[in-house]
This record gives C-alpha cells, structure tokens and sequence, in this order.
C-alpha cells in the first residue's frame, strides 16, 4: 500500500536528550513537511523540503533540525534546544506540480518529554 | 494578521442535517489554493476537498461543498447530511502562489464539530 508512515507512534523521553522522528512514505513525492500540533490548535510548519539535499525552515524551526539525504525519507530531530517539546508531530508528502497536490498525512508521533 | 481565520470554537449538528463551517484568509496573492481536512480523534489528518482562487464553480466532492466568496475570502465548507463519523477537528488550510513553485500550506486553528444522534 502507497502511503507515509512515521514511527513510532508515541514517544517518551528525558529533558534534555535528542530525539529523532523517522518519516518514510512511497508515494514518489518530491515534497515533504513537518509540523507540530499542540492541543486544540492548528498545524505550524517546522520545515519543509521540496527536493533531495534541501529544505527550507517553516515558522517555528527553532530547536529542530532535519535532514532529506533520499526522497522517500524526512527525519525529523528535535533537540535539546527545543523549549517545550512535547506535542503531535505530522509528516506529510505531496506532489509540487498539479491541480490540487494536496498534502498526504502521516498516523503522527505523539512526543512526551519528561 | 492571520492568514486563516477560524472562529467558530465548537459546533453542534443534529444527524441527517447540514452544518457549515466558516474559513476566512487573507493573502495579496492572485494565485492560491484552498484546502479543507479533516482530523478524528486518531489524529490523521484526512483531505476532503480543494478549491483554486480561479475556479470559477465551487467546489464538491460527494457530500462535502465549498461555499467560495472571492470578494469576501471566504471559503466555508458546508457538509450535508450529517454523519455520526463527521464528528472531528475540521481545519482549512492555504497555499499562497501557483503550484509547484510553492507547496506549503499555512492551516487555521481549526473547528469541532460534533454531531448528535
């Protein structure tokens, strides 16, 4: 089945450790994207790239970093820069070039930092 | 100012009725996209309908619609008959430029709605 998958699905972890997000999808998209969702709010963009070995900071870049070394992966780090950390972490994939290249969701990682 | 403006913080709908959420945004831009999504409880986030700045229809897809006032900017997404599984987060999102050249989307803050049997 074509999709994007993010694992794991919650994540524990200690105040002050780095963490690394995995996002894969199999969808032959170029373009890929991070968001952060906190309780009852919308979708804010951390980083997005739109071709291998690039990508550009969103709106709240600060204590993330990320990586695109293949076009089927889009790891996410948070750091121990990141001030409050816990929140739903979405990866999502789409088309550059069309009509509508709607962005296609990942399951989420729910992130708890103790 | 904000780009996407959901107001509405929750919305009641009986089953089997219609029920319209409201979706407002501002850009400068002549080119832009519009997008509707859908979040249950699970967490997913599921596309339901998309409409561009020079469709001159409005857009639909099954039993969701898209109320487009250009002038205005607005772009509310109206669902007809109700469903108990319609009950969600539902978020309105935009793509500001043509497609390709700039792919992100900037998302509102989203509305409940809740449907009652």
């Amino acid at each position: 089945d074509g999709g994007i998958t993010q694992s794991p699905k919650y994540l524990f972890r200690k105040e002050g450790q780095n963490v690394t997000l995995s996002c894969e999808q199999n969808l032959n998209h170029d373009a890929m994207y991070w968001y952060r969702q906190d309780p009852g709010q919308g979708l804010r963009l951390i980083y997005y790239s739109q071709i291998v070995n690039d990508f550009q900071k969103g709106d709240i870049a600060e204590g993330y970093s990320v990586s695109r070394e293949k076009k089927e992966s889009f790891p996410l780090t948070v750091t121990s820069a990141q001030k409050n950390p816990t929140a739903f972490y979405l990866c999502a994939s789409s088309i550059l070039w069309g009509v509508y290249n709607e962005q296609f969701f990942g399951p989420g990682t729910r992130l708890t930092v103790l | 100012a904000q780009k996407i403006t959901q107001t509405q913080p929750g919305m009641f709908v009986q089953e089997k009725e219609a029920v319209t959420l409201d979706c407002t945004y501002d850009t400068s831009d002549q080119s832009y996209g519009l997008f509707w999504y859908k979040q249950p409880s699970s967490g997913e986030m599921i596309f339901l309908i998309y409409q561009g700045s020079y469709d001159e229809q409005n857009a639909t897809e099954g039993r969701y619609s898209l109320n487009f006032q250009k002038a205005r900017k607005s772009a509310n997404l109206v669902i007809s008959a109700s469903q108990l599984g319609d009950s969600a987060m539902y978020f309105c999102a935009m793509r500001e430029g043509p497609t390709g050249a700039n792919s992100k989307l900037t998302f509102g803050k989203g509305i409940t709605l809740s449907v009652r049997p």
